[in-house]
């Protein structure tokens, strides 16, 4: 079956413009994750969505970065006015449920010029 | 709040000899515990898991031990390859749920023939 999908792969852009990525859960789970994965830093948790409940944002750095899930599946993580600091790996991740392992999808390298 | 600190590399090994990466975690009741890893230009896939005290996750040759008196999940295995060569990331979950991964940093480990 088909397992996490992230798009794009690669993004590369200018500071100061806005980014989307896109991340495609694996169907029917109902946690997706968002976490970001810096030389150095290794994985930092962004934002969590469980269901129809209310996300735990708890993770993102600022207030540039927003996320949502439309229909409960499908997820968009937006970074506005990006900086080089944001230059990363986001990996997006879904489980089926509590106590059930994540699965990642394969990341989108963002690069900020 | 919860961490996890494993050993840093990067680990050089020749092929066959005996692999340990350590991993101790600080953590309120009794998180799950997790190793994954990330092969060259692939993403992050469980490698294996263990969710109570003295439980032993095993997968591939791999394997690790929860143990609770030394907050510890240390990964061993008795012959590497060099397809074993990626990057090893240990986590754990809090046992509330369906809550984000806390990672270590990784571990970059190289097998050579």
């Amino acid at each position: 079956g088909a397992g996490v999908s992230q798009s794009p792969s690669n993004k590369v852009t200018e500071k100061g413009k806005d980014v989307e990525l896109r991340c495609d859960p694996i169907s029917g789970h109902t946690a997706l994750y968002w976490y970001r994965q810096s030389l150095g830093q290794g994985l930092e948790f962004l934002i969590y969505f469980q269901g129809n409940s209310a996300p735990d944002k708890s993770g993102l750095p600022s207030d540039r970065f927003s996320a949502e899930r439309t229909g409960g599946s499908v997820s968009t993580l937006t970074i506005q006015r990006t900086q080089q600091e944001d230059s990363a790996v986001y990996l997006c991740a879904s489980s089926a449920g509590v106590n059930q392992p994540q699965h990642f999808g394969d990341g989108t390298r963002l690069s900020i010029l | 709040g919860d961490s996890v600190t494993q050993m840093e590399g990067p680990v050089t090994l020749s092929e066959e000899a005996f692999l340990t990466i350590n991993c101790t975690y600080t953590a309120t009741g009794y998180p799950s515990l997790f190793w994954y890893v990330q092969y060259p230009g692939e993403g992050l896939q469980l490698l294996l898991k263990a969710t109570k005290a003295d439980d032993k996750g095993s997968n591939k040759g791999f394997e690790a031990t929860y143990r609770k008196e030394t907050t510890s999940f240390h990964l061993e295995k008795g012959s590497v390859q060099v397809s074993d060569s990626a990057v090893y990331f240990c986590a754990l979950r809090s046992n509330s749920g369906n809550t984000p991964l806390v990672f270590g940093k990784g571990t970059r480990l190289s097998v050579i023939a």
